[in-house]
């Protein structure tokens, strides 16, 4: 049982440069999200999805963006990295909202130049 | 503006000892508290969770307390054990919302 799969594990940007990190799970969750982490700053939500094709910004969504064109996938999207993107990026999924069952990925750590 | 504050970056425990970690919320609609446990190069796991009709839950070792006119919740682990070295963050929302919030998270160190 996968889980929650994140990939690249590690990327490296230059600033301007696009990418897409992907998020998949097998759990049949129909809620996912994004999170990053920094230091002193806990994790914060980026966007989330409570089902194909519904999704909604969170704490901190400028600079990306998402789509939920399946279950599975909610791919995160950088247009023009910046250097404030730098962080580390976790995706989760649960049934719903009842959040002691939120699986969270084992991150993916960007760095932009 | 941080919703959900923990005043404590770090936290050194003997092992055996009791280990409490606390964490500060400033909107009294929260009514739905847990907390997560992370280690390195891993995402966060799932620990304990409170709702705003209690004012403490147990699960082990590990015992969450919540004090609704202070805005305050906090975890204790007793015995604290080697194994508990970890980030620890707490998370709040209301039962039904989309948004989970984060803290600022407290890293744990339990000294042998």
């Amino acid at each position: 049982n996968a889980g929650v799969t994140q990939t690249p594990k590690f990327q490296v940007l230059k600033t301007g440069q696009s990418m897409t990190l992907q998020c998949a799970q097998d759990m049949n969750h129909e809620y996912m999200s994004w999170y990053r982490q920094d230091p002193g700053m806990g994790l914060r939500l980026i966007h989330y999805s409570v089902g194909a094709g519904i999704t909604d910004q969170g704490e901190v969504p400028n600079g990306y963006n998402v789509s939920r064109s399946t279950t599975e996938d909610f791919p995160l999207r950088l247009l023009s990295a910046a250097p404030s993107q730098t962080s580390v990026y976790f995706c989760a999924s649960s049934y719903g909202t009842g959040f002691e069952k939120l699986f969270f990925g084992s991150g993916t750590q960007l760095s932009v130049l | 503006d941080q919703q959900v504050k923990q005043n404590s970056p770090s936290l050194s425990v003997q092992e055996g000892r009791i280990s409490i970690l606390n964490c500060d919320y400033t909107n009294s609609m929260f009514d739905y508290f847990l907390w997560y446990k992370k280690y390195p190069a891993e995402g966060p796991t799932f620990l304990i969770s409170i709702s705003s009709i209690k004012d403490k839950n147990e699960d082990g070792r590990f015992t969450v307390f919540l004090n609704k006119s202070a805005k305050h919740l906090s975890l204790h682990i007793v015995p604290s054990q080697p194994g508990d070295s970890a980030v620890y963050f707490c998370a709040v929302s209301n039962f039904g919302n989309e948004k989970l919030t984060f803290g600022t998270g407290t890293r744990l160190t339990i000294i042998p």
